[in-house]
């Protein structure tokens, strides 16, 4: 199993805020290392959406934002669009693993 | 443009050996540690190894002493030296830029896939 822990699925109607959230441990998010989103679209590789905890990189839609608080992190998404289906992941970094850059497990998010 | 583009990927029998490439445009290459991470078809994205822009490399426990990164500044290209193929490391490779201080990914190619079977 993943590092980071998410949930397997969410959903939500367009125009909605989700709320995808990320649990680490002691020896990543709690140690203080930041945490970045992914975005990966059906069949496509995946996408940088989220960067140290809250930075979105350009082209990125303000829609998306970052937090984290203690062992986890979350990222919301509002005004959820049908384009926004897709698969979620967050990544850290883990002191406890040699060179270790760690993911969640991912979460598939749902547009009704 | 930034660009990078996977090849190498193919059928290869348990305990085999595979050398998948990495072609990188559109940045100072030189200037930049580059990692690989895999993906199991349904599955959730595994990170695989790192290697900083003068050499220094960091390993999965789940592939040390079977998988080598390795890179060529001058061809502007990253490998990844696979032996001892297991079915486990069957998966799509992806190639990623690496923010090797921020420990993240920045810029990700499209991937080649690995299947390993008899």
């Amino acid at each position: 199993q993943s590092v980071l822990t998410q949930s397997p699925s969410m959903s939500g109607a367009p125009g909605q805020r989700v709320t995808i959230s990320c649990t680490g441990d002691s020896s990543n998010i709690g140690a203080g290392h930041d945490v970045q989103w992914y975005q990966q679209l059906p069949g496509k590789a995946p996408k940088l959406l989220i960067h140290g905890n809250t930075n979105r990189p350009s082209g990125v839609p303000d829609r998306f934002s970052g937090s984290k608080s203690g062992t986890s992190a979350s990222l919301a998404i509002t005004g959820l669009q049908a384009e926004d289906e897709a698969d979620y992941y967050c990544q850290s970094y883990d002191s406890s693993l040699s060179g270790s850059r760690v993911f969640g497990g991912g979460t598939k998010l749902i547009v009704l | 443009e930034v660009q990078l583009w996977e090849s190498g990927g193919g059928l290869v029998q348990p305990g085999g050996s595979l050398r998948l490439s990495c072609a990188a445009s559109g940045f100072t290459f030189s200037g930049y540690a580059m990692s690989w991470v895999r993906q199991v078809p349904g599955k959730g994205l595994e990170w695989v190894s790192i290697i900083s822009g003068s050499g220094e490399t960091y390993y999965a426990d789940s592939v040390k002493g079977r998988f080598t990164i390795s890179r060529d500044n001058s061809r502007k290209t990253l490998y990844l030296q696979m032996n001892s193929l297991r079915a486990e490391d069957t998966a799509l490779y992806y190639c990623a830029r690496d923010q090797i201080f921020y420990y993240y990914m920045d810029v990700w190619g499209k991937g080649t896939t690995v299947t390993v079977s008899s």
